[in-house]
C-alpha cells in the first residue's frame, strides 16, 4: 500500500527566507508521481509542483522547487524567499498504484512573519 | 483554459434530508472526475472518481453515491445525509491517468 508522511504539522519561517516542508513516501510501484498542493483559508487545492518517479533532474515552478531523493524516498518542498502570502497547508501527495487516485499525506501549516 | 465549477460553496442540511452537490469542468473533454472530502485539519480522502460517463468507481463505502450523467458533469448525492457527512468536499479533474488533479473550490457541507 502506499502512504505518505509529513512530520511537520506546523512550521514558521520570517519573510524573504527559505524554507523545506518534509515529505516521506512509500510505494512499491516503480512509476509514480509526486505533487504538491497549497490549501489557502480559502479551502481550495492550489497544485502547486510535480516530480515524476523517472525524472532525473528536481522540479522547479519559479519560488518553488521540489528537493527529490528517490533512494531516500524524500520529495521535499522548498520554497524561496517567502511571502506573507505563502501561509497556508500545505500538502504532499502521490499518484496511486494503477489507480488515478492521489494519497495525501497530512499536511504542514506554514506560517510566514514579517 | 481548463476550469472547474463547483456549487454551492456552504450549506447546512438537517439530519435526513438529501445531498446533491454538483461539479462541471469547462475547456476539456472526457476528463477524470473525482470527489474528495476534507475532515477538519486532515488531509483528502478519495470519495468517488470517474474515468467516462456512467463509470464510477467508489473507494469508501458510505451513505453517498456519486454519478456523471454527461462527460464534463459530476455529481455527489445522498438520500438521508448523517451528522458524519459534514466535512469540506472536493471535486477535481485530470487530462488523464496520473496526471496533475485541478480541484475547485470546495463546497462546505455542515449537517446538523
Amino acid at each position: 500500500a502506499q502512504k505518505i508522511t509529513q512530520t511537520q504539522p506546523g512550521m514558521f519561517v520570517q519573510e524573504k527566507e527559505a524554507v523545506t516542508l518534509d515529505c516521506t513516501y512509500d510505494t512499491s510501484d516503480p512509476s509514480y508521481g509526486l505533487f504538491w498542493y497549497k490549501q489557502p483559508s480559502s479551502g481550495e487545492m492550489i497544485f502547486l509542483i510535480y516530480q515524476g518517479s523517472y525524472d532525473q533532474q528536481n522540479a522547479t515552478e519559479g519560488r518553488y522547487s521540489l528537493n527529490f531523493q528517490k533512494a531516500r524516498k524524500s520529495a521535499n518542498l522548498v520554497i524561496s524567499a517567502s511571502q506573507l502570502g505563502d501561509s497556508a497547508m500545505y500538502f504532499c501527495a502521490m499518484s496511486g498504484d494503477n489507480t488515478d487516485k492521489l494519497i495525501f499525506g497530512t499536511g504542514t501549516r506554514l506560517q510566514v512573519f514579517p | 483554459s481548463q476550469t472547474i465549477h463547483q456549487w454551492p460553496a456552504t450549506l447546512v442540511q438537517p439530519v435526513g434530508s438529501p445531498l446533491s452537490l454538483e461539479c462541471t469542468v469547462e475547456g476539456t473533454s472526457n476528463p477524470n472526475l473525482y470527489w474528495y472530502r476534507q475532515a477538519a485539519g486532515r488531509g483528502l480522502q478519495l470519495l468517488f472518481y470517474s474515468v467516462g460517463i456512467g463509470q464510477i468507481s467508489s473507494e469508501v463505502p458510505q451513505n453517498l453515491s456519486a454519478s456523471r450523467p454527461q462527460d464534463r458533469q459530476f455529481i455527489l448525492s445522498s438520500k438521508k445525509l448523517l451528522l458524519s457527512d459534514s466535512g469540506f468536499y472536493l471535486c477535481a479533474w485530470s487530462p488523464g491517468h496520473r496526471d496533475i488533479q485541478y480541484f475547485g473550490a470546495g463546497t462546505r457541507l455542515s449537517v446538523l
